[in-house]
């Protein structure tokens, strides 16, 4: 199946730890990102990366570093985690992000609960 | 002021009505619009786009367009219970920008 898919789906550990998420897309875009969407349902973007490039680099903490080892694939890491770092991560990914017809395809999500 | 913003609802509407949903947004660079629907629980998925004036039609779903008064409206039309969902207005500023902002989402709620 053509698709972005993330894992883990569900991540709960506790302060301080360290954890990350993965995700890859086989869909053939050169743009990838990660949201974080709050429990008001808010859809917030945190990094976008084009070809492994670091495009967008929103205000988030720097505990938090995303890597793209490929255009294909972008990882996050998430150093010493804090009870506001639970929230719902999607990763997406988007053909020729900079054109104005290309919507994000969602992965499904990781749900963090930090304890 | 929220560069996006959406009423949060929730927005009721009966079976088979037309429910209408709106979105405003700030940044007059805006080029395209998006809609997209979102189960609880679910991830967000693509209803429809659109970057010009007017009307755009897609089934049962209309998208309208205003850059002038800076607003994009979705309506669905003979509303049925599955579309009862969270709906999530969506905007791209400008040429070169990857960048999707979007607004805190309508909740939806179609009572048979």
């Amino acid at each position: 199946d053509t698709a972005v898919s993330q894992t883990p789906k569900y991540l709960v550990t506790q302060m301080g730890n360290d954890k990350s998420i993965k995700c890859e897309q086989n869909l053939g875009h050169d743009t990838m990102y990660w949201y974080k969407q709050d429990s008001k349902k808010f859809l917030k973007i945190m990094f976008s990366y084009n070809n492994k490039e670091l495009i967008i680099n929103e205000t988030v903490p720097n505990r938090f570093s995303p890597k793209s080892p490929d255009k294909a694939h972008l990882n996050l890491h998430i150093n010493s985690l804090e009870l506001g770092d639970s929230a719902v991560y999607f990763c997406a990914s988007s053909q020729e992000g900079r054109r104005r017809d290309s919507p994000l395809h969602f992965g499904n999500g990781t749900r963090l609960t930090v304890t | 002021q929220k560069e996006v913003e959406q009423n949060s609802g929730p927005l009721s509407v009966p079976e088979g009505a037309i429910a209408s949903l709106n979105c405003t947004y700030s940044d007059r660079g805006s080029q395209s619009f998006f809609w997209y629907r979102q189960y609880s629980g679910k991830s967000p998925e693509l209803i429809m786009f659109i970057y010009s004036n007017g009307d755009k039609e897609d089934g049962r779903f209309t998208a309208q367009l205003n850059k002038a008064s800076q607003y994009v409206s979705l309506l669905i039309r003979d509303s049925q219970p599955s579309d009862s969902a969270t709906y999530l207005c969506a905007v791209k500023s400008n040429f070169g920008n990857e960048k999707l902002t979007f607004g805190t989402g309508t909740r939806l709620t179609i009572i048979p």
